[in-house]
């Protein structure tokens, strides 16, 4: 049971540049999220999905794209990179389904991108 | 929406004192409120979580109160080492309506423990 797991673990993109952050986890959770953590602003979510087909959008949306095709996977698309965007992204997991009493959400080790 | 404040931004405590991080939220619907310890270069994990229907729980040297009426929660740390040095993060959650499952988080506390 490998959890939530993210690749890359480091990335130097350019200004302009797309990329696809990976995010796979293998608990059945019907909740996935991005979050981005800066110095002093915590951690921001970005999108969420409570289930396969179906995405929200968080409290900064912009310039990312999300899709949900399976219950394990939620890729995280970069359009067309900015240096705002330079920071640490997490993907977590959490069960999701009414009555269920753990609402923890599991994340994963994280993706440190750098837009130069 | 919600909003979570949380205080301090940093606490430093001598090894062997308490630490005591308070967090406040916006929305009466929250009714689940975990907290999360982040060490330096790690992902945050869950340390300890409380319900509406609770005012206390305690887990070893943490504990946990909520106060409903005045919507606030706070986390307790006794008798601190210096492996508790960590961000510490409060967020809060609704178990039922459109948001449910989204957690709010506060913007992180850094504690320090000094040997």
């Amino acid at each position: 049971n490998a959890g939530v797991t993210q690749t890359p673990k480091f990335q130097v993109l350019k200004t302009g540049q797309s990329m696809t952050l990976q995010c796979a986890q293998d608990m059945n959770h019907e909740y996935m999220s991005w979050y981005r953590q800066d110095p002093g602003m915590g951690l921001r979510l970005i999108h969420y999905s409570v289930g396969a087909g179906i995405t929200d959008q968080g409290e900064v949306p912009n310039g990312y794209n999300v899709s949900r095709s399976t219950t394990e996977d939620f890729p995280l698309r970069l359009l067309s990179a900015a240096p705002s965007q330079t920071s640490v992204y997490f993907c977590a997991s959490s069960p999701f389904l009414a009555g269920v009493e753990d609402n923890e959400q599991f994340f994963g080790p994280g993706t440190r991108l750098t837009v130069l | 929406g919600e909003n979570v404040e949380q205080h301090p931004s940093t606490l430093s405590v001598q090894e062997g004192d308490s630490a005591v991080i308070k967090c406040t939220y916006s929305d009466s619907a929250s009714n689940y409120f975990p907290w999360y310890k982040q060490e330096l270069g790690k992902r945050p994990q869950l340390i300890i979580d409380i319900r509406s229907n609770v005012g206390e729980k305690k887990d070893q040297r943490i504990a946990v109160t909520l106060n409903k009426t005045a919507k606030h929660f706070s986390l307790h740390i006794t008798e601190t080492q210096p492996e508790d040095s960590a961000v510490y993060f409060c967020a809060a959650s609704k178990r039922r309506g459109s948001t449910l499952g989204r957690l709010y988080f506060g913007r992180g506390t850094q504690l320090t423990v000094w040997p």
